[in-house]
């Protein structure tokens, strides 16, 4: 059974970073895509990007490209997200995705990160 | 960008009602169309894959359909738990997009 678990919530002060993890059983991470989304307070659910765990190679939306870097071990079978510069508006539940054939059948439960100072 | 935008907002029905929910694309999306389940606290679900493909596991009360834009949703017959906001999603093109959601709620 795939499954994703990730790191506890964080909070964090304007102007830090925090880093996020996504471990994944039951599937090798080598022979998939890892994506992150966000959802803010009440909102819908925004794309952020996604890794290639095999060579690294990384897809962005534009408006996360200074914010987030996608990063992957492999050997523990996990996705990371840093999330930098902090300010309050990315006080908001981040989730890890994996894809599939049917595109996100499988998403971790998500971490609440909450910026305050 | 490709935007995606749902109607309605908010849809209240009766248990036992046929209900649609729409997703409209600002461009085609070549049937790259997903919709998602999201009950309060917790993380998406997928119901349906590529426009009318029913993930497994899933009631066969809920069904998709469309093409080029434009993109529908339904449940047969709503049950008390299809109580949840509902996001369709495109994955023709980066960067991939989620509409804004549908509320639905019982009567």
């Amino acid at each position: 059974e795939v499954q994703l678990q990730q790191s506890g919530a964080e909070l964090g002060k304007p102007g830090t970073s925090v880093k996020l993890s996504c471990k994944v059983s039951g599937y090798n991470i080598r022979n998939t895509y890892m994506h992150w989304v966000n959802q803010r307070p009440g909102k819908g659910l925004e794309w952020i990007g996604r890794i290639d765990p095999a060579n690294g190679n990384t897809i962005y939306a534009e408006k996360f490209k200074s914010k987030a870097t996608l990063t992957a071990d492999t050997s523990s079978n996990t996705a990371y997200m840093q999330l930098s510069q902090l300010k309050s508006d990315d006080t908001a539940i981040y989730f890890c995705a994996m894809e599939s054939t049917t595109w996100f059948a499988y998403w971790g439960q998500g971490t609440l990160v909450t910026v305050s100072s | 960008d490709i935007q995606m935008t749902q109607s309605p907002s908010v849809l209240s029905a009766s248990v036992g009602d046929r209900v649609t929910l729409n997703c409209k694309a600002s461009q085609n999306i070549n049937k790259y169309l997903n919709w998602y389940q999201q009950k309060l606290g917790e993380a998406p679900k997928l119901l349906i894959y590529n426009t009318n493909n029913l993930q497994t596991g899933i009631p066969s009360r809920f069904s998709g359909s469309g093409s080029g834009t434009d993109y529908t949703l339904t449940i047969s017959s709503l049950q008390p738990e299809d109580v949840a906001t509902y996001f369709c999603f495109q994955h023709n093109s980066w960067p991939l997009t989620f509409g804004s959601g549908t509320k639905l709620e019982i009567k």
